[in-house]
């Protein structure tokens, strides 16, 4: 079946250091969207890629969506300590199905 | 005004009881879901419904049964609760998935099992 596959599953980090968490689908993807989850929260949505090669930027935050539109990226640049959480990625093939990928767990060491 | 909202957001509760977990959304969604978070964080689906009638049911052990009142209420009926339920339930909706899929959740559901 579909897969979503995300990595890495955790990340230390010292503040101010950059930050990237990967996402690779087994199949092509209509679109892909990024959520963040604080600890003790519930998932948000953050930003929606549909667009072969796609890149958006949110302040610090910036998301890619590769040209075969199966992988995708989420890089934060200087992390703060308000940058913690989970980052999820979700596939979407244009079914009724959203598959999550498992996670990026980051901590930001002040 | 909260868009998705579920009660209750803890419970604990014994093996073998039967607990229920209510949400609703105001968001108009035509769709709505059920996901289980394990301690790992991993987001796995449940249930999705579509305007009342069920489109996904994930390999989830039939003690679970998702109702759906309406297209604004997605209510999940746990019986004979085990020490593995324990995890966090998330309700969530979204509009038509083929029109993009941004998904609302609600703020989860902790339910431990003892």
């Amino acid at each position: 079946g579909q897969q979503v596959m995300q990595i890495p599953q955790y990340q230390h980090v010292q503040e101010g250091e950059d930050f990237t968490t990967y996402c690779n689908s087994s199949t092509t993807l209509s679109n892909i969207q990024w959520y963040k989850q604080r600890p003790g929260g519930h998932p948000v949505f953050l930003i929606q890629l549909v667009k072969s090669g796609e890149v958006k930027k949110q302040k610090r935050l910036t998301f890619q969506f590769g040209e075969a539109k199966k992988n995708s990226s989420l890089h934060i640049t200087a992390t703060q300590t308000t940058d913690v959480g989970t980052y999820f990625c979700a596939g979407d093939t244009g079914g009724f199905k959203t598959i999550f990928g498992a996670g990026t767990r980051l901590f930001v060491k002040a | 005004d909260t868009a998705v909202s579920q009660t209750p957001k803890y419970l604990v509760t014994q093996m073998g009881n039967d607990k229920s977990i209510k949400c609703e959304q105001n968001l108009g969604h035509d769709t709505m879901y059920w996901y289980k978070q394990d301690s790992k964080k991993f987001l796995k689906i449940m249930f999705s419904y579509n305007n009342k009638e069920l489109i996904i049911n994930e390999t989830v052990p039939n003690r679970f049964s998702p109702k759906s009142p309406d297209k604004a209420h997605l209510n999940l009926h746990i019986n004979s609760l085990e020490l593995g339920d324990s995890a966090v339930y998330f309700c969530a909706s979204s509009r038509q998935p083929q029109k993009g899929n941004t998904i609302y959740f609600g703020e989860g559901s902790w339910l431990t099992v003892v």
